[in-house]
């Protein structure tokens, strides 16, 4: 595609809900990131890929978080047991030559 | 713990003005690069320009250049000739090498173009 795709691109989940997000990042790009982004805050790094292999989740906030690349593509950013401060903008962004293009984000709004 | 600062949350600058935007980062590592990324409220982060630290000359982008002082630490960004689709949010951000290793971002600058 042409660029990084994300969905859903808004996401109201009951606080205990456990939610899915998706990332098509460019296609043949290695590496992928997830951040999240509180309001009115820059994004905060969350967990890298390269392939499908996780070589860094050292920014997942707590065990209820859990991220996916079984095929090294398609990302799936899974939160457990959602609470009121998972409330934020999930961004994903896939990288070519050290260079990081960002998705437009999933806001996830939690109840 | 490598540390992005960007003091001015808002600013506002004149349509066809020049406005600049500080930054400031703290690092022991020696070789990293610099970045400035843009994002209008439509959310989608935009790269504006890069900095490789190990190079002396300032980084441009037509209407966007950097000031870069590697011992103070800093790296400006200047927007000259501003336009209306200027406004956006600017966090400027700091990777270890450029390596496809993490960023690390500022809380950003919200700046407003006014006609």
């Amino acid at each position: 595609g042409a660029g990084v795709s994300q969905s859903p691109r808004y996401k109201v989940a009951k606080r205990g809900q456990d939610v899915a997000l998706r990332c098509d990042p460019i296609s043949g790009h290695v590496s992928l990131f997830w951040y999240q982004q509180a309001l009115g805050q820059g994004p905060e790094f969350l967990t890298y890929f390269q392939n499908e292999a996780q070589l860094d989740k050292s920014g997942l906030p707590s065990d209820r978080f859990f991220a996916e690349r079984p095929e090294g593509s398609v990302s799936t950013l899974k939160i457990q047991r959602t609470q009121q401060e998972d409330s934020a903008v999930y961004l994903c962004a896939s990288s070519f030559e050290a260079l990081q293009f960002f998705g437009p984000g999933t806001r996830l709004t939690v109840l | 713990a490598q540390t992005v600062t960007q003091s001015q949350p808002e600013m506002s600058v004149q349509e066809a003005e020049t406005v600049t935007l500080s930054c400031t980062y703290d690092t022991s590592e020696n070789n990293y690069y610099l970045f400035w990324y843009k994002q209008p409220p439509s959310r989608q982060m935009i790269l504006v320009i890069r900095q490789e630290a190990y190079k002396q000359q300032n980084a441009t982008e037509n209407r966007f250049s950097v000031n870069f002082q590697k011992a103070a630490k800093s790296f400006s960004l200047k927007i000259s000739d501003s336009q209306l689709g200027d406004t956006a949010m600017y966090f400027c951000a700091w990777d270890f090498s450029g390596s496809n290793y993490k960023l690390t971002f500022g809380k950003g600058t919200l700046l407003t173009v006014n006609p």
